[in-house]
């Protein structure tokens, strides 16, 4: 089945450092991604959609000059926490949507991110 | 804009037990209805989804949930739970063209007892 490879799994990150996360579909092309953010014991709150060769479209009240998103080839999205300080610290998860599928969206194991 | 609410934040069950996890939606159009759960540590899995036509749905692991349009309802249900159904179960709505962003329930906690 389709797979979406997203790692890494966990990082940590000094204050003021920029961190990237990949999200990467491995056996189908995914021409739209999704990245979402989930706080402890919470749900998952959708951050942007980012289209391959164009510009990402960011929810309300998230900031796209923090988390840059690139979705340069069908196969790979990339979101960067540029700047990062400790209230970033989340769990970060991403989705792509297999558009040799009737309707699915696959999910990546997601990235713990802690800022220190 | 739309939302999606999960009634329940945490639910304990014995094992055998029937269970019942509500989901209400906020959007007056089309939409296209999933349930999803987390296992401690994995990603999210689908569990079912509905998009069209008869309105009890059917999904993997013994689960079905049931769309009630007058109600703006999906809720998910299993007849008798296990162990291994302990997870976190998350209801999401795409509202209009399919393929387009999901919203997230806030998620239930399921943990049952053996």
């Amino acid at each position: 089945g389709a797979v979406v490879s997203q790692h890494p799994s966990r990082v940590i990150c000094k204050s003021g450092t920029s961190v990237k996360i990949e999200c990467r579909s491995l056996d189908f092309q995914a021409t739209t991604m999704f990245w979402y953010r989930q706080f402890p014991k919470q749900s998952l709150m959708l951050m942007a959609t980012s289209n391959e060769g164009s510009k990402a479209t960011y929810e309300q009240g998230v900031e796209k000059d923090k988390f840059l998103i690139n979705h340069a080839s069908l196969t790979l999205s990339t979101l960067t926490v540029t700047s990062a300080h400790p209230e970033d610290s989340s769990f970060y998860i991403c989705s792509a949507r297999n558009t040799g599928s009737l309707y699915g969206y696959t999910f990546g194991s997601g990235t713990r991110l802690t800022v220190v | 804009a739309q939302s999606v609410s999960q009634h329940n934040h945490h639910v304990i069950l014995s094992e055998a037990a029937s269970l019942e996890l509500g989901c209400n939606y906020s959007y007056g159009g089309t939409v296209n209805l999933f349930w999803y759960v987390q296992y401690p540590g994995q990603h999210l899995q689908l569990l079912l989804k509905y998009f069209s036509g008869d309105p009890l749905v059917k999904g993997i692991k013994g689960f079905e949930a049931e769309f009630i349009k007058s109600k703006f309802s999906f809720n998910l249900r299993k007849p008798s739970v296990q162990w291994s159904d302990t997870a976190e179960y998350f209801c999401a709505v795409n509202a209009g063209s399919r393929g387009g962003k999901l919203i997230f329930g806030q998620g239930t906690e399921l943990s049952v007892k053996p």
